[in-house]
């Protein structure tokens, strides 16, 4: 089975700008979660979609949203960008909601300029 | 409520030597609990996971864990370190069950001395 993607792998963009980052799960698999990790704050958590519903939340502003398709790819909206969104965002996919195993993409490395 | 606490964000091991990486959890229910290795520039990796039944929980490349419930621990062993360990370690938890959120500790670097 090909692993989880991530699209694209690196991304620079300025402040104010918008983002949109894109992950595919393993095939099969319904649930996708995703993840900011920063060297100061460590792997935070961004939210979870199950059969394309949000089941869960962290404590990110609304600048950053997501959604999930029918065929359980996700992508993941950072709006009015700051310097302090520069960070690796993690997408990882499950085949269950929450508590299952996570598969852990590569990651797309977000740069703020 | 669910978080992990990791002691230690930096381990210094020589190579051949034991590699004991702590985690300790609280949860408000039965936990699952996971560890992940993440190399450089990589995603995260399950090592290993517990969820029911017997607690002393085998990985992949050699590594161990042991759920001690009365201690509320889930440290993170390897009788013998190798040069490629070298990687950051990240205990996690979740509430068994359905749409239990996975919280995550802050991570473990461990380094491996030749």
């Amino acid at each position: 089975k090909a692993g989880v993607t991530q699209t694209p792998r690196y991304l620079i963009k300025t402040r104010g700008q918008q983002v949109t980052l894109s992950c595919s799960p393993i095939s099969g698999h319904r649930s996708v979660s995703w993840y900011q990790q920063t060297p100061g704050q460590g792997l935070q958590f961004l939210f979870e979609y199950f059969s394309e519903t949000q089941r869960n939340k962290g404590n990110f502003p609304g600048r950053f949203s997501g959604r999930q398709f029918s065929n359980s790819r996700s992508e993941m909206n950072v709006s009015t960008l700051e310097l302090g969104d520069s960070a690796l965002y993690l997408c990882a996919s499950s085949s269950m909601a929450g508590g299952d195993t996570q598969y852990f993409g590569p990651g797309t490395r977000l740069t703020v300029l | 409520a669910q978080s992990v606490t990791q002691l230690g964000s930096h381990v210094s091991v020589s190579e051949g030597a034991l590699v004991l990486l702590r985690c300790n959890y609280s949860s408000s229910v039965p936990p699952y609990l996971f560890w992940y290795v993440q190399y450089p520039n990589q995603g995260l990796q399950l090592l290993l996971k517990y969820t029911t039944g017997a607690t002393l929980v085998k990985g992949i490349n050699g590594f161990e864990a042991e759920f001690k419930k009365s201690e509320t621990s889930f440290h993170l062993t390897k009788p013998s370190a190798h040069m490629s360990d070298a990687a950051e370690y990240f205990c996690a938890v979740s509430g068994s069950g359905g749409y239990q959120k996975v919280t995550f500790g802050t991570g473990t670097k461990l380094q491996v001395i030749p």
